[in-house]
């Protein structure tokens, strides 16, 4: 059973088109995470939020931490083909540095 | 700044055998380390915590004895897969926290460009 679940799992949309992904558990998180993911590499990370409904933009990507600390989401404006890839979430603990990831949502941008 | 090496990036291997990967942080020291494990089309699942000159702390389910964790260094941290088979292929990947301090789920892991092993 996935600690964090996300979805949706895969999405294809056109370019031009907005999307959102969304990041449950039932576990509070004293941080949220935003990886990317390409093929056969390591995550990079986009962002952490730490604070209950703190939302963080970077270009056309919009992150919001639910207020009970649970939950998180991904909005991403006019998605472009270089936004394809695997996006993960992930959630810190306050005690030490693991994080646990998400199921993880694949995303293909059409042109 | 920053940066995470791992090394192979790829391996194959036969059964039976083992593989050591190891896993270097380039322009930092780091007390913790990660292990990850990715299997085709899935998410990061963590194998365990590397810590600088004490014992790695495994995850429920993962074996201790097969993969055997060491961190000699604050720069250094290996990943042995003993009697390896062909359910352990897998993308490995480790991460890095900058510092020499336990650290919070708010610090930034750095991540390695992982490496692919394949047990024939």
């Amino acid at each position: 059973t996935q600690l964090l679940e996300q979805s949706p799992q895969f999405l294809s949309i056109q370019e031009g088109e907005n999307l959102t992904v969304y990041c449950n558990s039932s576990s509070v998180f004293s941080s949220l995470q935003w990886y990317r993911q390409e093929p056969g590499e390591g995550p990079v990370l986009l962002v952490t939020v730490v604070t209950g409904g703190e939302v963080k933009k970077l270009k056309r990507l919009t992150f919001q931490f639910g207020d009970a600390r649970k939950d998180s989401s991904l909005h991403i404006t006019a998605a472009q083909p270089g936004d394809t890839g695997l996006y993960l979430c992930a959630g810190g603990y306050s005690s030490a540095s693991k994080i646990i990831f998400g199921s993880g949502t694949r995303l293909s941008i059409r042109p | 700044g920053a940066v995470v090496s791992q090394h192979p990036s790829r391996v194959i291997c036969k059964s039976g055998t083992s593989v050591k990967i190891e896993c270097r942080s380039l322009d930092f020291q780091a007390t913790t380390m990660f292990w990850y494990r990715q299997f085709p089309k899935q998410s990061l699942m963590l194998m365990a915590t590397s810590n600088e000159g004490s014992k790695a702390t495994y995850e429920q389910g993962v074996e201790k004895d097969k993969f055997l964790i060491n961190h000699a260094s604050l720069t250094l941290s290996t990943l042995t897969v003993t009697s390896a088979h062909p359910e352990d292929s897998s993308f490995y990947i480790c991460s890095a926290v900058p510092g020499l301090a336990g650290g919070t789920g708010t610090d930034t892991q750095y991540f390695g460009p992982g490496t692919r092993l394949t047990v024939l």
